[in-house]
């Protein structure tokens, strides 16, 4: 399967600690999204990559998150100081995209479930 | 922001019927996508769909970009068509992130 995968599935985690997820993209695809979906809600964007650089970042990110995608691969998203309000599915897409066409069509995977206690 | 209006928010069908999912946009759109989001959490690419219309077995799409809205269309719905569909469209302008609506929640009964 050639698909976008994440790793881990599930995290859970003392509020406080500090939590790492991976996401391994379609491997000809040049973009990487992380999106955030809570309880009821549609998915909401994070932040993405073009090949190894960062290019857009969302208000949702605070401070306590970091994203890298080092060589243009894979890519880490992590979270210090976790707060419960953390709590969510975190969501990883890729996409094979640029110029006036935008952003091409992105596949998921399938997310990394964190719950803070 | 680009704003998305799903609806309706739920629908409850009996196995067999067909169904019409609405997705209404605030401003010009550069991409569509409908998914359908599993009860794991996976979401399944549905339709890439811009513009135009698109038939893929059981399932369709139309998207007028130019009135700014989508619909989904779902034949002879089967119990395995349960589950939350979410339009999402990208803008471009900077925000390069897909931005959802909130989803129907489709439950189909045998």
């Amino acid at each position: 399967d050639t698909g976008v995968s994440q790793d881990p599935r599930h995290k859970i985690t003392k509020r406080g600690q500090n939590v790492t997820f991976r996401c391994d993209p379609i491997s000809e695809h040049n973009r990487l999204y992380w999106y955030r979906q809570t309880l009821g809600q549609g998915p909401e964007f994070l932040t993405y990559f073009q090949n190894e650089a960062q290019l857009e970042k969302s208000r949702l990110l605070s401070d306590r998150f970091s994203a890298e995608r080092p060589k243009g691969s894979f890519s880490t998203l992590e979270i210090q100081r976790t707060e419960q309000g953390d709590s969510a599915m975190y969501l990883c897409a890729s996409s094979l995209g640029g110029g006036a066409s935008g952003s091409g069509e992105q596949f998921f995977g399938p997310g990394t479930r964190l719950t803070v206690l | 922001g680009i704003q998305v209006e799903q609806s309706p928010p739920d629908l409850i069908l009996q196995e067999g019927a067909n169904s019409t999912l609405r997705c209404n946009f605030s401003d010009s759109v550069n991409n569509l996508q409908w998914f359908h989001q599993n009860p794991w959490g996976q979401l399944i690419n549905l339709f890439y769909i811009p513009s135009g219309t698109k038939q893929n077995g059981r399932l369709s799409a139309t998207t007028v970009a130019t009135e700014r809205y989508s619909l989904l269309y779902i034949s002879s719905s089967q119990t395995t068509d349960s589950g939350v569909y979410f339009c999402a469209v990208y803008s471009g302008g900077g925000a390069d992130g897909l931005t959802f609506g909130k989803g129907t929640h489709l439950i189909i009964q045998p």
